[in-house]
């Protein structure tokens, strides 16, 4: 069963615009992840954020998260055609052994 | 990060026979794991792959038809049985537990489609 859902599910944008997704889940986590899938490849990690952190930065990449509630959002700043893919969150769930549960996905387009 | 590779990458196979993907970590780690992602579909976990025991199936996956192997901290089969259609889907193996991370890294993928 997905824990997390993704909004937007699709998202348009001008190269040099910032996007924003976020994604909210239901039951208390260890950590939340962040991945880019280019295509139907394989997943790209791009950041992990603990439960008892609240921001985290790498390169373009602002994470939050939120956990009263339950939420956390991933920004790309300054965003290039090449950041063109699928964003997934995803969470390890508390007491769950390292196992992820994924959301549904944003579509990310950034046109020229 | 833990370097994943995964064979074969794609395949076309007929309903009825099985296939078998294998995943190679270039290091030891404490965790591997089978997703399943269906066209246009998120990430579905199929199982926790043990070292030298019974894999872990989630609910709605069983081992008839998703056997899985793991003899060694780096390397993992999974079989996929008496194929139909449905069947059709990018199969991933994941890692965590390396050794200074929690980070859990991906394969390729492999891009299965039953005829």
């Amino acid at each position: 069963s997905q824990q997390g859902e993704e909004d937007p599910q699709a998202l348009s944008i001008q190269e040099g615009e910032n996007a924003t997704m976020n994604c909210s889940y239901k039951t208390s986590i260890n950590n939340l992840q962040w991945y880019r899938q280019n295509s139907g490849r394989g997943l790209v990690h791009l950041i992990l954020i603990r439960s008892n952190e609240r921001e985290k930065h790498s390169g373009r990449l602002r994470v939050t998260l939120d956990t009263s509630k339950k939420s956390s959002s991933l920004l790309i700043t300054a965003s290039r055609a090449a950041d063109t893919a699928s964003y997934f969150c995803a969470t390890e769930v508390t007491g769950g052994g390292n196992k992820l549960t994924f959301g549904t996905g944003t579509q990310l387009k950034v046109e020229l | 990060s833990a370097v994943i590779s995964q064979k074969p990458s794609r395949d076309i196979c007929q309903r009825g026979t099985s296939l078998t993907i294998q995943c190679q970590v270039d290091s030891q780690v404490t965790m591997m794991f089978w997703y399943r992602q269906q066209p246009g579909q998120s990430l579905t976990l199929i199982a926790t792959a043990n070292q030298g025991s019974e894999a872990t199936y989630e609910s709605g996956f069983v081992i008839d038809k998703f056997p899985i192997s793991r003899p060694n901290l780096t390397f993992s089969t999974l079989t996929v049985s008496n194929m139909s259609p449905e069947d059709s889907s990018i199969y991933l193996c994941s890692v965590s537990g390396t050794a200074s991370s929690y980070e859990q890294y991906f394969g390729p993928g492999t891009r299965l489609t039953v005829t």
